[in-house]
């Protein structure tokens, strides 16, 4: 069972921030939020990740909140090719993982 | 980088028909290696992952296993397909939660 939980879909006008939104209450101390999503037909694409400090790449910014229960994936100016369903997962950072892909977000950014 | 390598990108197989999908990994050693499916509509099922060469351990049961032949050489078989078995199907290189993944398999069982 999915560790996390996420809305079912949301929407987006295009160049305006996308925020979204994902609850990991039952988080244990030693596990990290990562971000992937699926763009439709393809893999899974690795975002981001962050432990309890707010990250920032390329690609996204992470909010996570100050009791780690909660946790905001940020696109700053979301673009159409953003479209796809965003996975929010909780595991731990070393050793092999098993990843448990929820249903994710299904984000659409609208022209 | 990794770069995960997977063929063919679609194959249409006719029910109990054998089967064989491999998956290849450039830019990495020793990695954790990882079979997933997803069925039309579906999430992601892990079916299969390997922390080592002949090292597999399986988390379904099922009508597939999986091999480890060499380090970064991850292949996934079937004696006879079942029709459940179509989807899209996707191996997974990484360490802890960091994970590469390859294009896919897209599977159908007719």
């Amino acid at each position: 069972d999915a560790k996390t939980t996420q809305p079912t879909s949301m929407d987006c006008a295009e160049g305006r921030a996308a925020n979204l939104p994902c609850n990991h209450s039952t988080i244990s101390g030693n596990e990290y939020v990562y971000w992937y999503r699926q763009i439709h037909s393809q893999g899974p694409q690795y975002i981001i990740h962050g432990l309890k400090n707010n990250e920032t790449n390329e690609m996204a910014s992470l909010i996570i909140t100050e009791d780690r229960k909660s946790s905001t994936l940020i696109l700053p100016h979301a673009t159409l090719r953003d479209t796809a369903v965003y996975y929010c997962i909780v595991a731990g950072f070393q050793g092999a993982q098993k990843l448990v892909f929820g249903q994710g977000t299904r984000l659409t950014i609208n022209p | 980088s990794q770069t995960i390598h997977q063929w063919p990108a679609t194959l249409v197989q006719p029910v109990g028909s054998p089967l064989s999908l491999e998956c290849t990994v450039e830019g990495t050693s020793n990695p954790n290696l990882y079979w997933y499916r997803q069925a039309a509509g579906r999430g992601l099922q892990l079916l299969f992952y390997s922390v080592g060469i002949g090292q597999i351990s399986s988390e379904v049961p099922q009508n597939l296993s999986a091999s480890r032949p060499q380090d970064r050489q991850f292949i996934l078989s079937s004696k006879k397909l079942l029709l459940s078995d179509s989807g899209f199907y996707l191996c997974a290189s990484g360490f802890g939660g960091l994970m590469y993944f390859g294009p896919g398999t897209r599977l159908l069982v007719l």
